[in-house]
């Protein structure tokens, strides 16, 4: 699985867009984006995943470059309850196995 | 609520003790998988059980042990334990390995 480096920090205004950046310039075509989140030492939480075109959802959207080295996660109208570690992880298609979890993106949204 | 639930929430014991951690996957799926999330370490994979087999193997010390039973939940047994092995552990599952993961609240562990 290609390797994703992520900010170690970013602070957000709430009900502003977050942006959370994630570099995976090693990804190979049949390798997934993933994201999730931990809040505060909670179970890790499923975001959103793709593989190359842009996805949403209820919770966020994914947006993929064309060159798939790299994606945004945006968070529409951050709240404080957004405040968490967010996990950008690269997964092959037939990888069954383990998430690797890397140090993540620590999101601060303030009042 | 993920719909995986782990017991017990919290789990204090000493050194040299051995302790059983449960997890019941979400209804229907079939694999489980274990993690552990110390604070120098991050979140570790252990070991994945799909359908009552093992499937892959993390960093699991060989005092850890885990199996899956027939009606799909899953128990972590640790045994001689050590201060260092204080930590969250997770319990994970998904329909098939190809799908999302859905984790349970953790269990932490202290060894004094």
């Amino acid at each position: 699985d290609a390797k994703t480096t992520q900010p170690t920090s970013m602070d957000c205004a709430e009900g502003r867009a977050a942006n959370l950046p994630c570099n995976h310039s090693t990804i190979s075509g049949n390798e997934y984006v993933y994201w999730y989140r931990q809040i505060h030492s909670q179970g890790p939480q499923y975001i959103i995943h793709g593989l190359k075109n842009n996805e949403t959802n209820e919770m966020a959207s994914l947006i993929i470059t064309e060159d798939r080295k790299s994606s945004t996660l945006i968070l529409p109208h951050a709240t404080l309850r957004d405040t968490a570690v967010y996990y950008c992880i690269v997964r092959a298609i037939y990888n069954t196995d383990k998430l690797i979890f890397g140090t993540g993106t620590r999101l601060q949204v303030f009042p | 609520d993920s719909g995986v639930t782990q017991t017990p929430k919290h789990l204090i014991t000493a050194t040299g003790q051995r302790v059983t951690l449960r997890c019941s996957p979400r209804s229907g799926d079939l694999s489980v998988y274990w993690y552990q999330q110390s604070l120098d370490q991050g979140l570790q994979f252990l070991i994945q059980y799909y359908n009552g087999e093992e499937r892959a193997k993390g960093n699991i010390l060989e005092r850890f042990s885990a199996q899956q039973f027939p009606d799909l939940h899953s128990e972590l047994n640790l045994s001689s334990l050590e201060l260092g092995d204080s930590a969250l552990y997770f319990c994970a599952s998904s329909a098939s390995g190809y799908y999302e993961q859905f984790f349970g609240p953790g269990t932490r562990l202290t060894v004094l």
